[in-house]
């Protein structure tokens, strides 16, 4: 079966500062997909990048990048130079042949000034 | 030009009550989706079809029943409604099986009193 792991509930950052949110992976299948998704307090879920089991180089999206480490089933992302309004819950997430794609249980991010 | 909306937004209705959630998508994606989110934040594939066609039907009660008319419906109806079913919905889409991702709607907040 697969899963996603986040075990960090909850993240503090000051702005300007990089900041790596954790997410571990479980899966048998050898093509899969690796998401984070933001959800702010407003609620809606913002997809934010993607990384396919057989990329060979990390994704990356303007100050975000994912740090994809295959053999230790890992795919943290890594925000750079924080802003206030990265504040929100981030989500990791998996899809594989034949599922839906699941998720992970979230953490929090706080950005100060 | 909203990719994914669901109506209503919020939904306030007493135990008991029938209720339904739509959702259209005009991205010409084949695939959708329904997402519980319950309290804690915790995102859950419950159905998915494709071209009308039911895919996935994880572990739901009986009272909640999808229905797709086309491709780009996918609506959600909810029986003899409970205080646990209490949760926001997110509607997603997806071309074929989602390997590059679902797009999501803005939710529906429901609570049940």
């Amino acid at each position: 079966a697969q899963k996603i792991t986040q075990t960090q509930p909850g993240m503090f950052v000051q702005e300007k500062e990089a900041v790596t949110l954790d997410c571990t992976y479980d899966t048998s299948d050898p093509s899969y997909g690796l998401f984070w998704y933001k959800q702010p307090s407003s609620g809606e879920m913002i997809f934010l990048i993607y990384q396919g089991s057989y990329d060979q180089q990390n994704a990356t999206e303007g100050r975000y990048s994912l740090n994809f480490q295959k053999a230790r089933k890992s795919a943290n992302l890594v925000i750079s130079a924080s802003q206030l309004g990265d504040s929100a819950m981030y989500f990791c997430a998996m899809i594989g042949a034949g599922t839906a794609l699941i998720f992970g249980k979230g953490t929090t991010l706080s950005v100060s000034s | 030009d909203t990719a994914v909306s669901q109506t209503p937004k919020y939904l306030v209705t007493q135990m008991g009550n029938d209720k339904s959630i739509k959702c259209e998508q005009n991205l010409g994606h084949d695939t959708m989706y329904w997402y519980k989110q319950d309290s804690k934040k915790f995102l859950k594939i419950m159905f998915s079809y494709n071209n009308k066609e039911l895919i996935i039907n994880e572990t739901v009660p009986n009272r909640f029943s999808p229905k797709s008319p086309d491709k780009a419906h996918l609506n959600l109806h909810i029986n003899s409604l409970e205080l646990g079913d209490s949760a926001v919905y997110f509607c997603a889409s997806s071309q074929g099986a989602g390997l590059n991702g679902y797009t999501f709607g803005s939710g529906t907040r429901l609570t049940v009193v």
